[in-house]
């Protein structure tokens, strides 16, 4: 399978430790993003990277979180100090660099973090 | 935050009738995508509409848009028992690539 992968699937912890979450997108792929989801909710951004490039990161990114792309290829998400809040599905996507008319999206599975 | 909102939030059909949910938006977009998610596959792509276009099909999907009403249909016929899942409108504003998703529907095909 080609697509987009993220490990683990699902990521169990205590609050206030420390959690790394990994996305390998498509490899032809330049463009990788982060979206967070919690229930009945639609995905927000994070953050996205071109190539290894951090291009634009939300306002919900705190500074607890921080996002890396060593060599444009996975990418790591990792949330310190987590909270109760933090307790979501984090979904990586992946996309070519589009001509200016827009590219979908091509999601992994996501990580199931729950924070006990 | 999210962009805009889905029309209705559920909607509960039977097989083989068409599914219609709409979507809401705020600010001037580049393009409009329609994903799909269920927890069998995850957030799968349906659809990309332009801001030039006005009507796409793909299959059994028909998409409108309508940017002087900040709004769009998605279009579902002959619903399937496997088309159950939730739908989400994601808009892209020009000059980025970030999706803003709204708040999804949540369709159910009654076989």
């Amino acid at each position: 399978d080609t697509g987009v992968s993220q490990d683990p699937r699902h990521k169990i912890t205590k609050r206030g430790q420390n959690v790394t979450f990994r996305c390998d997108p498509i490899s032809e792929h330049n463009r990788l993003y982060w979206y967070r989801q919690t229930l009945g909710q639609g995905p927000e951004f994070l953050t996205y990277f071109q190539n290894e490039a951090q291009l634009e990161k939300s306002r919900l990114l705190s500074d607890r979180f921080s996002a890396e792309r060593p060599k444009g290829s996975f990418s790591t998400l990792e949330i310190q100090r987590t909270e109760q809040g933090d307790s979501a599905m984090y979904l990586c996507a992946s996309s070519p660099q589009s001509s200016g008319t827009g590219h979908e999206q091509y999601f992994g599975p996501g990580t199931r973090l729950t924070v006990t | 935050s999210q962009q805009g909102e889905e029309d209705p939030q559920a909607l509960s059909i039977q097989e083989g009738e068409n599914a219609t949910m709409n979507c809401s938006y705020k600010t001037s977009i580049n393009n409009l995508q329609w994903y799909r998610q269920n927890s069998g596959r995850g957030l799968v792509h349906l659809i990309l509409i332009r801001s030039n276009e006005r009507e796409k099909h793909s299959g059994r999907l028909r998409v409108t848009l309508d940017t002087s009403k900040k709004s769009s249909s998605l279009l579902i016929t002959a619903s399937r028992a496997a088309d159950t899942a939730s739908y989400f409108c994601a808009t892209v504003n020009f000059g980025n690539e970030k999706l803003t998703f709204g708040t999804g529907t949540r369709l159910t095909i009654i076989p």
